[in-house]
């Protein structure tokens, strides 16, 4: 079965700074790989996708990822973070869309101090 | 207005006691899902469903039943709430490549 590790539980990055979370995934074939982010008390928002092609992906709000498959990683970043990036971002992977299943990392907690 | 939304957004209850959290979506996909939110475990599949009528079983379904009746509704049901239980629950709709959630309901068993 697929599964998503996300190494940094918490990260703590200067407003301005740059910023990478890690996601490693676990799965035999070409994963379809997900970032999602939850802002506290609310909901999950998609950030940016990867299926195939390209192996850099651009998302909202300034975010991208890289698929490296040698690396079995999707890690996310963002040259500048901003205050308002503080929140939890969720790696997931869904192993094909015959039942579009996501399985979710445990998430990183990013904090931005001033 | 289009989206998916949960109720309750706050629920308090007794161990024991019977609790179902509703999830609506009003763009007729096909999938629903429920997830549980819990710190250190990220989200955990409960349940999910292809369509009306038909459901199956995540990670975690153990204490829950879910139906489907409408395409636009997916219940989740605590038969008999243990504190376990206590959680954030999403549920989510599906298109062919994104899951969007709703806001969550925030459980608490006493």
């Amino acid at each position: 079965a697929q599964s998503v590790t996300q190494p940094d539980i918490h990260i703590t990055v200067s407003e301005g700074a740059s910023l990478e979370l890690r996601c490693n995934y676990s799965y035999g074939a070409t994963p379809y790989l997900f970032w999602y982010v939850q802002s506290p008390g609310q909901g999950l928002q998609l950030l940016l996708k990867y299926f195939s092609g390209d192996t850099l992906v651009q998302g909202i709000k300034g975010f991208e990822a890289e698929f490296k498959r040698s690396q079995s990683s999707f890690n996310l970043r963002k040259p500048s973070v901003h205050w308002s990036d503080a929140a939890e971002y969720f790696c997931a992977v869904v192993s094909n869309f015959g039942n579009e299943k996501l399985t979710f990392g445990t998430g990183t907690r990013l904090t931005i101090i001033p | 207005d289009a989206g998916i939304t949960q109720s309750p957004r706050y629920k308090i209850t007794e161990t024991g006691r019977q609790v179902t959290l509703m999830c609506h979506q009003t763009w007729s996909h096909s999938y629903m899902f429920w997830y549980r939110q819990d710190l250190g475990h990220g989200l955990r599949l409960i349940y999910y469903s292809a369509a009306a009528d038909i459901t199956d079983k995540g990670e975690v379904p153990d204490g829950y039943v879910v139906s489907r009746s409408k395409t636009e509704n997916f219940p989740l049901t605590l038969e008999s709430a243990t504190r376990s239980q206590t959680s954030v629950y999403f549920c989510a709709s599906s298109r062919v490549d994104e899951q969007f959630f709703g806001p969550g309901t925030r459980l608490t068993v006493l």
